[in-house]
C-alpha cells in the first residue's frame, strides 16, 4: 500500500540555519504531494502542495519538489526563524484519503 | 481559513461513558475525516464520510462510531471510553475538485479518560 517515511526528529537548529526535512514515499500512480505543520497546540495547517513530477511547491520561504525518480518530496528552507518551531508532517494523496509520515519535530534556538 | 469547528475543545471523562465530539464544517465539503493523534503514531484515521449517511473505516476504527445526517456535521462517538482512546481528536474536510483530497484541519479535541 501506500506510504511516506520523513526523517525522524527531533531536529534543533540556531536561528537562520538551514533547513531539510526528507520525505519519501511509496504509492502507486502519480499521488498530490503535501506538506503541513503543526504548531504547539494547534490543528495541522497546510504548508506546502505539488500535483505532479516537477512541481515546486512553495510558502512562506519554505519549498519541495516532487521528485518522482526518487520518490521524493524534501522539505527545504535557507534560513528558519524561531518562528518555525513546529512538527512538520509530509503526506500523499492515496484516492480519498490521505497517507502521513510520522511528523519531525523542529525546534529553532535563537 | 477553513471554517471548521470542534466541540468540545476539551473533555475528561471516566471510563465505560459514552462520549461524540462533533465537527462543523461551513465549506460544503463532501469529505469528513476523523484522526487520533498521539505521541510515536503521528496521525491515524479512525473513519470518514464521503457523503452524508455514507462512512467507512480508517486504521484505527475498533472503539468507534460515526454518523453523518447533514453535509455540515460528522460526529465520531466512543461508546463506551477506555484509557487507550485518551487522544487528541482531529477533524478534517476535504472535495474531490480542485487539488483532489488536499484536506483542512480543524483545531482538535483533547480528550481524557479517566
Amino acid at each position: 500500500g501506500d506510504s511516506v517515511t520523513q526523517m525522524e526528529g527531533p531536529v534543533t537548529l540556531s536561528e537562520e540555519a538551514f533547513l531539510t526535512i526528507n520525505c519519501t514515499y511509496t504509492a502507486t500512480g502519480y499521488p498530490s504531494l503535501f506538506w503541513y505543520v503543526q504548531y504547539p497546540g494547534e490543528g495541522l495547517q497546510l504548508l506546502l502542495k505539488a500535483t505532479k513530477a516537477d512541481d515546486k511547491g512553495s510558502n512562506k520561504g519554505f519549498e519541495a519538489t516532487y521528485r518522482k525518480e526518487t520518490t521524493s518530496f524534501h522539505l527545504e528552507k535557507g534560513s528558519v526563524q524561531v518562528s518555525d518551531s513546529a512538527v512538520y508532517f509530509c503526506a500523499l494523496a492515496g484516492g480519498e484519503k490521505l497517507v502521513f509520515g510520522k511528523g519531525t519535530k523542529l525546534t529553532v534556538n535563537p | 481559513d477553513a471554517g471548521i469547528t470542534q466541540s468540545p475543545r476539551h473533555k475528561v471523562t471516566e471510563t465505560g461513558t459514552p462520549v461524540t465530539l462533533r465537527c462543523h464544517q461551513t465549506e460544503n465539503h463532501r469529505y469528513m475525516y476523523w484522526y487520533r493523534q498521539d505521541p510515536g503514531h503521528g496521525l491515524r484515521l479512525i473513519h470518514y464520510s464521503y457523503g452524508v449517511k455514507d462512512t467507512d473505516k480508517g486504521e484505527v476504527s475498533d472503539g468507534y462510531s460515526v454518523s453523518r445526517s447533514k453535509t455540515e456535521d460528522f460526529l465520531l462517538t466512543l461508546e463506551s471510553a477506555t484509557s487507550s482512546q485518551t487522544s487528541v481528536y482531529f477533524c478534517a474536510i476535504s472535495e474531490s475538485t480542485g487539488v483532489p483530497y488536499e484536506q483542512y484541519f480543524g483545531p482538535g479535541t483533547r480528550l481524557t479518560v479517566t
